[in-house]
């Protein structure tokens, strides 16, 4: 069962225009959110999150939308860089109980392939 | 530099041998995770640990054991039970009660 999905397996965008890349969720439990970014052979790097106590968080070109009542988040870069190419990573946090266990126990989405043409 | 040197980067094993690899950290983070990634899936947790000499099962730990010695350091053992342990397994550690991972560069593991 996929709690988190994202349904793009891959996008396409040229450069300077926007990317958007979109992300699903069906666990209600979920409170933190994030962006990975990975090139090949690499391991994922942490790009921006958002708490589900705000519905928009900001860094630089990069932003990330959260819709609660649709359970869904969106990463957008304006503009869109030839380097920003990448697979592209959402995942999810659900709530830390007393014993802080759930912190660092992420699940993924299947990722997005983003290309951006010069 | 601080960061998480995994390895063998590339790993080729027969079935039914068990294989331990290397995951070390000089960030000096407390928690430590193993990830597995499969062709078109996300990450999935093996294993996870908050501190030295404790750890706890992830979502798929069946056929994986793992070590908490020290801090710095959190190998990963895949055992000849793991079904199908061809995959590309990630290491990453964070401070404690924190959703930022800090990954390594992760090791591909290639069952003939």
């Amino acid at each position: 069962d996929q709690q988190v999905k994202q349904n793009s397996p891959s996008l396409s965008v040229q450069e300077g225009r926007i990317s958007i890349l979109n992300c699903d969720y069906t666990n209600s439990m979920f409170d933190y959110f994030l962006w990975y970014k990975k090139y090949p052979a690499e391991g994922p790097t942490f790009l921006i999150s958002i708490s589900s106590i705000k519905d928009k968080n900001e860094d630089g070109r990069f932003t990330v939308f959260l819709n609660k009542s649709a359970k869904h988040l969106s990463l957008h870069i304006v503009p869109s860089q030839p380097g920003d190419s990448a697979v592209y990573f959402c995942a999810a946090s659900g709530q830390a109980n007393a014993g802080g266990t759930s912190y660092g126990k992420l699940t993924f989405g299947q990722g997005t392939i983003l290309t951006v043409h010069p | 530099d601080g960061g998480i040197t995994q390895s063998p980067k590339y790993l080729f094993r027969k079935e039914g041998q068990n294989v331990t690899l290397s995951c070390e950290q000089n960030l000096n983070h407390d928690a430590m995770y193993w990830y597995r990634q499969d062709p078109g899936q996300g990450l999935r947790l093996i294993y996870y640990s908050q501190i030295v000499n404790d750890f706890q099962k992830g979502d798929i730990a069946e056929g994986y054991s793992v070590s908490r010695e020290k801090k710095e350091s959190f190998p990963l053992t895949v055992t000849s039970a793991q079904k199908n342990p061809t995959a590309f397994y990630l290491c990453a550690s964070s401070i404690v009660q924190a959703n930022v991972l800090t990954f390594g560069a992760g090791s591909r593991l290639t069952v003939l």
